[in-house]
């Protein structure tokens, strides 16, 4: 299957700094990136959905101010977490779908694990 | 609103039993149903689904979809332990472009 990357894997920062999360298709052109986050012991909750060249669209009760997402070329989006609180401490993913109709395969980064102190 | 049930949340087996998880939904404008796998890391795609009663095949895994009684389930034979794992179940609504809604997701653990 396409191979989707997420730098960095693990990252631990002090409250208030922001975090930049990336994520890359790294053998196809992804015309539709997905930035989710888990919390322990739950499933996956989509934050936001990144189309390239054009502005995110979030899910109800995500903050875009507090959660950028940037989608400028067809193999990178990133997702930055700004003034970073310890409750944004999850693990976050990124997903990457190759456009056209015939297909709803996402392929999933392995993921960041954000932790806030 | 849509929904994504999955059951049993957890199951504990034997090596070498067989396994059944149930995925039950609702949704407005059905496109896909997916199953995936999650070890410790990000989730691995294992089969989509999109017509009822066309058995997908992988190995020892197969799932299947009825979108008459809106589930589907996901079979696994000769349990190893290699297939402990969280299984989620995702669904596509036509009218929200790709993006996946997934269930809380089954988990199995494969006991020697």
């Amino acid at each position: 299957g396409a191979v989707v990357s997420q730098h960095p894997s693990r990252v631990i920062c002090k409250s208030g700094t922001s975090v930049k999360i990336e994520c890359r298709s790294l053998d196809f052109q992804a015309t539709t990136m997905f930035w989710y986050r888990q919390f322990p012991k739950q499933s996956l909750m989509l934050m936001a959905t990144s189309n390239e060249g054009s502005k995110a669209t979030y899910e109800q009760g995500v903050e875009k101010d507090k959660f950028l997402i940037n989608h400028a070329s067809l193999t990178l989006s990133t997702l930055t977490v700004t003034s970073a609180h310890p409750e944004d401490s999850s693990f976050y993913i990124c997903s990457a779908h190759s456009g056209g109709s015939s297909t709803d395969t996402q392929y999933f980064g392995p993921g960041t694990r954000l932790t806030v102190l | 609103e849509d929904k994504v049930v999955q059951s049993p949340l957890s199951l504990v087996v034997h090596e070498g039993d067989t396994v059944t998880l149930n995925c039950s939904y609702e949704v407005t404008n059905f496109r896909s149903l997916l199953w995936y796998k999650q070890e410790k890391k990000a989730p691995t795609f294992l089969f989509m689904l999109t017509s009822s009663g066309i058995e997908k095949k992988s190995g020892r895994l197969s799932s299947i979809l009825d979108k008459k009684e809106l589930f589907s389930i996901l079979n696994i034979t000769a349990t190893q332990t290699g297939d402990s794992a969280i299984y989620l179940c995702a669904l596509v609504n036509s009218n929200s472009g790709y993006a996946l809604n997934f269930g809380k997701g089954t988990s199995l653990l494969v006991t020697p």
